[in-house]
């Protein structure tokens, strides 16, 4: 059963500061997802990386996958209010067609 | 294009009732998925449909749980009887098919209170 931790589970900051988050296994994925995720609502994908090693960027957000493909990190630079919501990294098990969702990071910014 | 819908966004039911949750994938989405999220962490997959065969249902409660996909489209997914800890979001998600299967798109969710 492949698993994704995540760390921190959560994490308060002030606007402006730089956060990492990390997503962890001990199983290789043929791609790895990051979504995000606000109360009430569904994640909405926000990257996708395939390749080892790969190396993403959107606007303020940067998304690294593992070289050997079962890890990866988000870091997100001067963070912002509108940046709060639960993030949660997702592994495409090879093979199989489907998702393995990580265990989620909450991430509250605060003015 | 309209995104994934769900219905009802909201439901309250006492233990040992059922309950009926639906899913419309995005138009020409041949893959369907039903996810439990409890509060604060990640979806867990019950079950997922190619068109309206079932590929993956081995973590879906089989005593309780069901689903069906009639004519590949719409989704059903019940509970019967209900329990205390089935209470989660039950999110439906689409995708074009197997070959983009990490490309999910979610619907809001239905919030499932058990009391």
């Amino acid at each position: 059963t492949q698993l994704l931790e995540q760390s921190p589970q959560f994490l308060s900051i002030q606007e402006g500061e730089n956060l990492t988050v990390y997503c962890n296994s001990s199983s290789v994925f043929s791609s790895l997802q990051w979504y995000r995720q606000e109360p009430g609502e569904g994640p909405v994908l926000l990257v996708t990386v395939v390749t080892g090693g790969e190396v993403k960027k959107l606007k303020r957000l940067t998304f690294q996958f593992g070289d050997a493909r079962k890890d990866s990190s988000l870091h997100i630079t001067a963070a912002q209010p509108g940046d709060t919501g639960l993030y949660l990294c997702a592994g495409e098990v090879t093979g199989f067609q489907k998702l393995v969702f990580g265990t989620g990071t909450r991430l509250l910014v605060s003015p | 294009e309209a995104g994934v819908a769900q219905s009802p966004r909201y439901k309250i039911i006492e233990k040992r009732q059922s309950v009926a949750f639906w899913c419309n994938p995005i138009s020409g989405h041949a893959t369907l998925y039903w996810y439990q999220q409890i509060l604060g962490q990640g979806p867990k997959l019950l079950i997922q449909f190619q068109n309206n065969g079932v590929v993956d249902d081995s973590q879906l409660p089989k005593d309780r749980f069901s689903a069906e996909r009639l004519k590949g489209v719409d989704s059903t997914l019940k509970i019967q009887p209900a329990k205390l800890e089935d209470s989660a979001v039950y999110l439906c998600a689409s995708s074009l098919g197997a070959v983009r299967a990490y490309e999910q798109y979610f619907g809001p969710g239905t919030r499932l209170t058990v009391t």
